[in-house]
């Protein structure tokens, strides 16, 4: 059984510039979310996806977007990047059905100079 | 709508000593309640989770929580720790059955010989 794994585990970007995280899925489940980890500070919720289609969204703005492919795997983007986008990203993947836990990637620490 | 509180930010404790990480949460539904723990430049691992059923949960690295519905509360303890315990502690709730998670600002534990 694999685990959930991000890729890239680190990237540095400028201000302004657009950015993609990639996530791929634990074996057999089939809902991914992505939260952002600020230095010092809990994980907070960006949005959900199922079966290919944002299922609920936290207070993140809509140059904040997302992804999901048929083999459940995902990719965040985030476009215009912001010094305050610096983060650690986290995937978390589940079962729809069922749902007891999360699992979690490494992240993605993502520095914008 | 569900929201975290850990009550401590900091908790330095010497090794063999016991420990608690408080957390309480607010929701107006049912809860699922998990502790996650992060070391340095990592994810997130699950230590336990309360989906139902007994108030008292084991999880592992000798840690468990208890339940308490009255107060809101889900505190985490260990009977003695190791320097390995050092790390970063998350409390979480979710909404039951739901995906999204909702994590406490987090308590660093420091071990100290």
């Amino acid at each position: 059984e694999t685990g959930v794994t991000q890729s890239p585990t680190h990237l540095i970007k400028t201000r302004g510039q657009q950015v993609t995280l990639r996530c791929s899925s634990q074996s057999g489940h089939n809902t991914v979310s992505w939260y952002q980890q600020a230095l010092g500070q809990g994980p907070q919720f960006i949005f959900q996806y199922y079966r290919e289609e944002e299922n609920g969204r936290g207070n993140f703005p809509p140059r904040f977007s997302g992804l999901q492919f048929p083999n459940y795997s995902s990719e965040l983007n985030v476009n215009a990047l912001e010094l305050d986008d610096s983060a650690l990203y986290l995937c978390a993947s589940s079962k729809r059905q069922g749902f007891t836990e999360a699992f979690f990637g490494q992240g993605t620490r993502l520095t914008v100079v | 709508a569900q929201s975290v509180t850990q009550l401590d930010s900091q908790v330095p404790v010497f090794e063999e000593a016991p420990v608690e990480l408080r957390c309480n949460y607010s929701s107006s539904v049912s809860v699922y309640l998990f502790w996650y723990v992060q070391y340095p430049n990592q994810g997130l691992q699950l230590l336990l989770k309360y989906l139902s059923g007994s108030t008292l949960v084991k999880g592992i690295n000798g840690f468990e929580a208890e339940f308490n519905k009255s107060q809101t509360s889900f505190h985490l303890r260990k009977p003695s720790v190791h320097i390995s315990d050092t790390a970063e502690y998350f409390c979480a709730v979710s909404a039951s059955g739901a995906q999204k998670l909702v994590f406490g600002q987090g308590t660093r534990l420091t071990i100290n010989p």
